[in-house]
């Protein structure tokens, strides 16, 4: 089946440093999404893209769906301590209606 | 406006016993979803509905796992009998079918089973 890499695992970062993460496939996605979850919660939804280059941000978050449609990258630009969590990406799958979900980034940092 | 509501949050109970885990989907939202979340395996899809019509249940492990979804509003996840290995924590998300992929999640079930 389909799976998603997401890289890296885990990231330890000071306050104020940006972060980069990506998502890899070996198959095209037409759909990209980055969710992120918090301790003790369910993950929520960041951002949603569903074209090839596109670029969106919402607030110091910033998301681009690769040309190749097989990655994704997930930017945060001056990280705060509530960023901390597990950021996930997630595609449908091949009949369109269920999302895999990669293992993860877990995001920690320090104040 | 209410979200995914799930309950219980947290669940202890011993081997053999029958677990209930319930959902309340978002209020218009015609697609729900029921995910299991363990440190090994990830984030997993067990079943999910349309409409109330259980559409996919590849993702569910046996069949000492079932799920229902009586009406737009309630659906249950149970487990019987329990298993130490069904220790995880149990989503559920609801969606509108129409896209089905913003969903939203609830915050969970923990199970634990001993």
């Amino acid at each position: 089946g389909q799976q998603l890499n997401q890289s890296p695992q885990s990231m330890f970062i000071q306050e104020g440093e940006d972060v980069s993460m990506n998502c890899t496939s070996s198959s095209i996605f037409n759909t990209w999404l980055w969710y992120k979850q918090d301790p003790g919660e369910g993950p929520v939804l960041l951002i949603a893209l569903y074209k090839a280059g596109e670029l969106t941000s919402n607030g110091r978050l910033t998301a681009q769906f690769g040309i190749t449609r097989k990655d994704s990258f997930l930017n945060i630009s001056a990280s705060i301590p509530s960023d901390v969590g597990i950021y996930f990406c997630a595609g449908p799958n091949n009949a369109g209606n269920m999302l895999t979900f990669g293992g993860g980034t877990r995001l920690m940092v320090k104040p | 406006d209410a979200g995914v509501i799930q309950s219980p949050r947290h669940e202890v109970t011993e081997m053999g016993q029958e677990v209930t885990l319930r959902c309340k989907p978002i209020s218009g939202h015609n697609s729900l979803f029921w995910y299991r979340q363990t440190m090994m395996r990830g984030l997993e899809l067990l079943i999910y509905f349309n409409n109330n019509v259980p559409i996919d249940d590849s993702g569910m492990p046996e069949d000492r796992f079932s799920a229902k979804m009586p009406n737009a509003s309630f659906s249950t996840l149970k487990i019987q009998p329990s298993e130490p290995r069904d220790s995880a924590v149990y989503f559920c998300a609801s969606s509108f079918w129409d896209n089905s992929y913003e969903q939203y999640f609830g915050p969970g079930t923990r199970l634990t089973v001993t």
